[in-house]
């Protein structure tokens, strides 16, 4: 069974800085998708980035960047010139595509980011 | 385009009672899937449909249930409540399909209580 471990329950970032949330999965699988969504106080859950796994370029999204290391197993997002309105829930999902195409996200226990003025 | 729309957003309801949730996916949109999302256990996967059919299912008692229709709402019905199914249950929309299609839209969410 896949899992994916965060380990930062919460970060805390001054506005305008860098900032980097960890994310370890465990897969047996060779190729899956990877997620990070984040959940404002308005509890909709919003895609901030994904990322293929037979792409070895990491993605990037505007501020937002991910560094992927699949032999690893490790999937972190990059968080760049910090604005107020990133403060949120960030969670990093697996998804492996069933042979259906079935579609099942299994998320992290999620990083509660604070960004500071 | 309008987005995923849940509803009934907040629900309070008595132990023992059942209760329903409704999802309205993105227009074009014909898998749905349903998450729990309480503090203790984080994110789970419920099930997802795709054209009336239950294609996966997550690991929670048979007292959770969904479908599916033909214009692709689907709810999930919860019999027999307990206290630990106060959460937030989120639905997501998405395309089939495999590569960029891929990405799931979510709704706002049903906050239920069960007092």
């Amino acid at each position: 069974a896949q899992t994916v471990t965060q380990s930062q329950p919460e970060m805390s970032v001054q506005e305008a800085e860098t900032v980097t949330l960890s994310c370890t999965y465990d897969t047996s699988e060779n190729n899956y998708y990877l997620f990070w969504y984040k959940q404002p106080p308005s509890r909709q859950m919003i895609l901030v980035i994904r990322q293929e796994a037979y792409k070895q370029q990491n993605a990037t999204e505007n501020r937002f960047s991910v560094n992927f290391q699949k032999a690893a197993k490790s999937f972190s997002l990059k968080i760049s010139d910090s604005q107020l309105g990133d403060t949120a829930m960030y969670f990093c999902a697996f998804m492996k595509l069933g042979m259906d195409s079935s579609y099942k996200l299994i998320f992290g226990s999620g990083t509660r980011l604070l960004v500071r003025p | 385009k309008a987005g995923v729309t849940q509803t009934p957003r907040y629900l309070i309801k008595t132990r023992g009672q059942q209760v329903t949730l409704s999802c309205s996916p993105i227009s074009g949109h014909r898998s749905v899937s349903w998450y729990q999302q309480t503090p203790g256990q984080g994110l789970q996967f419920l099930f997802e449909y795709f054209s009336e059919t239950q294609r996966n299912k997550g690991n929670f008692p048979g007292r959770f249930s969904g479908r599916q229709f033909s214009n692709s709402r689907s709810e999930m019905n919860v019999s027999t409540l307990e206290l630990g199914d106060s959460a937030l249950y989120l639905c997501a929309s998405r395309v089939k399909g495999q590569g960029l299609r891929t990405e799931a839209f979510f709704g706002q969410g049903t906050r239920l209580t069960v007092v």
